[in-house]
């Protein structure tokens, strides 16, 4: 079945420094990927999508000069958290519809710890 | 755009018993509803899912129902076991290729041995 794979699973980070998350499709194309944020006892939350080879599009509330994504090929989707401050330490997970099929794929998420 | 209201936020029920969580939304364009499980710090497992062209679906001990008309959808489980506790979410999608998942908030089930 369609795999996404997500890195790195736990961060830790000191204030103000920038970190990467990474998601690749590893047998299918991923054409859309969607990033949450999930924060402890939360629901997922959207926070962007992103088309290969375009901008993404970021929900209400969510700043896009600090959550940078690039999604510069099929299989491979990338969620920066720049300047990281400790109201960012959240779980943040990515998702991928496969084409022609109703379902969704996710990562395996990442744990942010901002200290 | 789409909102999923999911209850309740907690349910507690003995082994053996059912137990059914309840979801609405709000864009009768939605025609995708999946059930997901998410267990501590791991990603959702989807359980099952049903698409707007039918009204009830069945997978052992597990079923879904949708009700278009009321623009409501419900997970029933049935013969809970203790593996059974976590968190479940409703969700509600369109059908094109870029629609994105909208959660409900979260149903956290205790199946008490």
């Amino acid at each position: 079945g369609a795999v996404v794979s997500q890195h790195p699973s736990r961060v830790i980070c000191k204030s103000g420094t920038s970190v990467k998350i990474e998601c690749r499709s590893l047998d299918f194309q991923a054409t859309t990927m969607f990033w949450y944020r999930q924060f402890p006892k939360q629901s997922l939350m959207l926070m962007a999508t992103s088309n290969e080879g375009s901008k993404a599009t970021y929900e209400q509330g969510v700043e896009k000069d600090k959550f940078l994504i690039n999604h510069a090929s099929l299989t491979l989707s990338t969620l920066t958290v720049t300047s990281a401050h400790p109201e960012d330490s959240s779980f943040y997970i990515c998702s991928a519809r496969v084409a022609g099929n109703y379902g969704y794929t996710f990562g395996s998420g990442t744990r942010l710890t901002v200290v | 755009g789409e909102n999923v209201e999911q209850h309740p936020s907690t349910l507690s029920v003995q082994e053996g018993d059912s137990a059914v969580i309840k979801c609405t939304y709000s864009d009768s364009a939605s025609n995708y509803f999946p059930w997901y499980k998410q267990e501590l710090g791991k990603r959702p497992q989807l359980i099952i899912d049903i698409r707007s062209n039918v009204g009830e679906k069945k997978d052992q001990r597990i079923a879904v129902t949708l009700n278009k008309t009321a623009k409501h959808f419900s997970l029933h489980i049935t013969e809970t076991q203790p593996e059974d506790s976590a968190v479940y979410f409703c969700a509600a999608s369109w059908e094109t290729s870029g629609s994105r998942l909208t959660f409900g908030e979260g149903t956290q089930l205790t199946v008490n041995p």
